[in-house]
């Protein structure tokens, strides 16, 4: 299996509600990333997790919170999201962290705020 | 400060004609450098690495520490490279610093 898995594919939401996101891996590995895309711009950067501990929180706001449960699973979880954060949000993973071997891309989920 | 820049926004080109997407960077270190493709619906994929020196699709990247820059290029354009092509370039925290992008569109 070589592939990143995201679900859902779409979600709408209110900004009131609380959902999650959900990426999972494989492939062996110990870095996972979370990325928000906004359309025709490259991904920014939200979290890294190495190991399954969080490594890197690029000072993304309070209503998003992530969690690695396990070495193959990574979710993103929403609460009281605004209408900015409308975007592709984006899970990769890579073999380690400190390496320079290449980041594999999941479809993404498409989040609409209403 | 470390940077990517693609300086085209769109590129468009016949088919059959050469293709060179531009990529510079800044960076004070030795680069590791990326092409990222992201085809209509479908995910952002890797297309190709400097350190690996391959050609995928018929796409080959040649660094240029000289010139700071690492453009793709392709001799003859095909209907099915029309996508949006990222440069990144791996910082010293081992994170990806992309370019703005580059869509290429390939007209019949």
């Amino acid at each position: 299996d070589t592939e990143v898995t995201q679900t859902p594919k779409h979600l709408v939401m209110g900004m009131t509600n609380k959902k999650s996101l959900k990426c999972e891996q494989h492939m062996g590995h110990r870095a996972m990333y979370w990325y928000k895309q906004k359309a025709k711009k490259p991904p920014e950067l939200m979290f890294v997790y190495s190991y399954e501990k969080l490594s890197i929180n690029e000072s993304v706001p309070s209503r998003f919170s992530p969690e690695c449960p396990n070495s193959s699973l990574l979710n993103l979880h929403l609460h009281a999201l605004q209408p900015e954060d409308s975007a592709l949000y984006l899970c990769a993973s890579s073999q380690y962290v400190d390496s320079n071997q290449p980041q594999h891309f999941g479809d993404g989920t498409r989040l609409s705020i209403l | 400060a470390q940077r990517v820049t693609q300086p085209e926004k769109l590129l468009s080109v016949f088919k059959g004609a050469p293709v060179e997407l531009k990529c510079n960077y800044s960076y004070s270190g030795s680069p590791e450098l990326f092409w990222y493709v992201q085809y209509s619906r479908q995910r952002l994929q890797l297309l190709l690495r400097h350190i690996s020196r391959e050609s995928i699709k018929g796409f080959t990247a040649d660094l240029n520490k000289g010139e700071t820059s690492f453009h793709l290029k392709k001799p003859f354009a095909q209907e099915e490279d029309s996508a949006m092509y990222y440069c990144a370039l791996q910082d010293s925290n081992y994170q990806l610093i992309w370019g703005a992008g580059t869509k290429l569109i390939i007209k019949p």
